[in-house]
């Protein structure tokens, strides 16, 4: 199956600065991305949906300005966590899949902790 | 939209036996339902999944089934091992356009 490389596993920032995380697709063309965050013992709760060069769709409740998401290309996609605070603290998770009837890969996962 | 039910949160079984977690959704248009695991600190990953033209498939020690009629469809885990602990989350699609949505997700613990 394809492999999903998301960087990086862990970071541990200041509360107000700003975090990437990058999601790599190495034998896959990404053309959709989904991001998900995960709270302890939860499910997975999409955040945003990006096609490969146009602007991200948001879930509902999701701010945008916060979350930035770009998708320049079929094999790279990154979340940037702007002004970032503790409550922002969770696991970050990329996906990619050539649609929504077939397996979705995934990333390794992103650990963000703001303090 | 469609909305999706899992149970049990957690399930604890010994080693050898087998594991059963459920799951039902909402939409009857839905018919793609895959499972997938995820281990601690890492992104979930497909161990089966099934199609709406199908009401039960079997991997070695893993088998889904589905219940069209009910709407709900099952993961069955035999002769369970310790590698098996996991969360383990369903999921349902209504087809390539549409998203997955997810199931709370299942704690699953295996004593020796």
């Amino acid at each position: 199956g394809a492999v999903v490389s998301q960087h990086p596993s862990w970071v541990i920032c200041k509360s107000g600065t700003s975090v990437k995380i990058e999601c790599r697709s190495l034998d896959f063309q990404a053309t959709t991305m989904f991001w998900y965050r995960q709270f302890p013992k939860q499910s997975l709760m999409l955040m945003a949906t990006s096609n490969e060069g146009s602007k991200a769709t948001y879930e509902q409740g999701v701010e945008k300005d916060k979350f930035l998401i770009n998708h320049a290309s079929l094999t790279l996609s990154t979340l940037t966590v702007t002004s970032a605070h503790p409550e922002d603290s969770s696991f970050y998770i990329c996906s990619t899949s050539e649609g929504g009837d077939t397996e979705a890969f995934f990333g390794q996962g992103t650990r963000l902790t703001v303090v | 939209g469609e909305n999706v039910e899992q149970h049990p949160s957690t399930l604890s079984v010994q080693e050898g036996d087998s594991a059963v977690i459920k799951c039902t959704y909402s939409d009857s248009a839905s018919n793609y339902f895959p499972w997938y695991k995820q281990e601690l600190g890492k992104g979930p990953q497909l161990i089966i999944d099934i199609r709406s033209n199908v009401g039960e498939k079997k991997d070695q020690r893993i088998a889904v089934t589905l219940n069209k009629t009910a709407k709900h469809f099952s993961l069955h885990i035999t002769e369970t091992q310790p590698e098996d602990s996991a969360v383990y989350f369903c999921a349902a699609s209504i087809g390539s356009n549409y998203q997955l949505i997810w199931g709370a997700g299942t704690k699953l613990i295996i004593k020796p």
